[in-house]
Order: structure tokens, then C-alpha cells, then sequence
């Protein structure tokens, strides 16, 4: 149980294209999903707190109108990456709560020409 | 602010051999704890947590952490590793009954050798 799908795996486009990533939690209910960054051999960065029917919430330095994530059910939020740049390539994890425990997407590596 | 530190950003093990990585974590309460697993290119898989009940937790893949209140520790072990168990590992934390972010450590890069 508590699996959370992404989608795409894997993703190029050119530089100032938009890319939107799935996240889903496929067999429960969360209200709170969040969506970090990971660069290569580093930890976690978490750039927001999404949560089911309102604004989410960005952590500083994270551009929000450039990071754009909507929530629009309990078991579906997005990320949109706007008018992607090639420092915008990095591995995207999403997570989502299942009680006291985030249970975290196989993640989206993204790649920008 | 809560805060995790994993000593040793590598650790190497022989197979079979006994595999101990250690985290530590700044509370003044007991929080929630959480060993998560990565293999390359993939998400991050969650190995145990302490929730406030037994110490001692078991998780998957044979691995268990005893949680240390005195030491504020939740070291992860495995009595034998397995090639397989080549992986980074991430301990974190989450206060009881506060924020729902996690608190990661800066992981924990296993090799084992052959």
C-alpha cells in the first residue's frame, strides 16, 4: 500500500518550454503532497507543501511563478515547470502524506536543451 | 529548528558484513524518525519509522533502528549486507504534532564490497 506514481520518467525540451509532471498517490487519499529537488549526490530540497484545494505553499527562494503546482484532488497534484532553462534540469520528487509518513514518487528527471 | 546529522557521508561494508550508519537528531521532544532508501535514479523508499511506540524498529529488507531518547539517536543496522543494499540512505524527522515537512539528513552513501 501508500504508492505514489510520476509521470513522465523522464523528460527533455528546449530551452523556454513549459513541462508539467504528475504526481499521483494511487491507492489513498492525500491531503498534502509536497515536491522536492534533488541535485546530483545531494540531499532533499523541498520547494513546496501542496495542499488539496488551496494555494501551495513555496519555500524561500523557490519562484513560484516559475514552479507552478496545482492540487486539484486528493490523490493528484502537478508541477509545471514555465519557460524551462537549462539550470532548471534536475531530478523532481514528489511525496505525499499518509498520516504521520511521506511516502515519495519514483521521481522525474528532466533535462533541458 | 530540527535538525539531523548522519555521521559519515560514506560508509563501506564487506557482504555479510555488519552494516551500522548513525543518526542523530536536535529535538527538545522526541520526534517522528524515518530511514528512507535510494537506489540510482529512483524515488526514495521508506525502509522504518519510530512513531513513538517499540524503540526498536524492525523494517524491510532486514534492516531495523533503535531509537535512543538519552542519546537522541536512530542508528540503522543490518547484521549481514548484501550487494544488494548498495544505496544512499536518508534519515529524517518530523516533529510530533507540528509542521508536516521533513527534516533530512544529508544521506548516507552505502557501498558494499564483494
Amino acid at each position: 500500500g501508500a504508492v505514489v506514481s510520476q509521470h513522465p520518467s523522464r523528460v527533455i525540451c528546449k530551452s523556454g518550454t513549459s513541462v508539467k509532471i504528475e504526481c499521483r498517490s494511487l491507492d489513498f487519499q492525500a491531503t498534502t503532497m509536497f515536491w522536492y529537488r534533488q541535485f546530483p549526490k545531494k540531499s532533499l530540497m523541498l520547494m513546496a507543501t501542496s495542499n488539496e484545494g488551496s494555494k501551495a505553499t513555496y519555500e524561500q527562494g523557490v519562484e513560484k511563478d516559475k514552479f507552478l503546482i496545482n492540487h486539484a484532488s486528493l490523490t493528484l497534484s502537478t508541477l509545471t515547470v514555465t519557460s524551462a532553462h537549462p539550470e532548471d534540469s534536475s531530478f523532481y520528487i514528489c511525496s505525499a502524506s499518509f498520516g504521520e509518513t511521506q511516502y515519495f514518487g519514483p521521481g522525474t528527471r528532466l533535462l533541458v536543451l | 529548528a530540527q535538525s539531523v546529522t548522519q555521521l559519515g557521508s560514506h560508509v563501506s561494508v564487506s557482504e555479510g558484513a555488519l552494516v551500522l550508519l548513525r543518526c542523530n537528531y536536535s529535538s527538545s521532544v522526541p520526534p517522528y524518525l524515518f530511514w528512507y532508501v535510494q537506489y540510482p535514479n529512483q524515488g526514495l523508499q521508506l525502509l522504518l519509522k519510530y512513531t513513538s511506540a517499540a524503540t526498536l524498529v524492525k523494517g524491510i529488507n532486514g534492516f531495523e533502528a533503535e531509537f535512543k531518547k538519552s542519546e537522541t539517536s536512530f542508528h540503522l543496522t543490518k547484521p549481514s549486507a548484501h550487494m544488494s543494499d548498495a544505496a544512499e540512505y536518508f534519515c529524517a524527522v518530523k516533529p510530533q504534532g507540528g509542521s508536516e515537512k521533513l527534516v533530512f539528513g544529508k544521506g548516507t552513501k552505502l557501498t558494499v564490497n564483494p
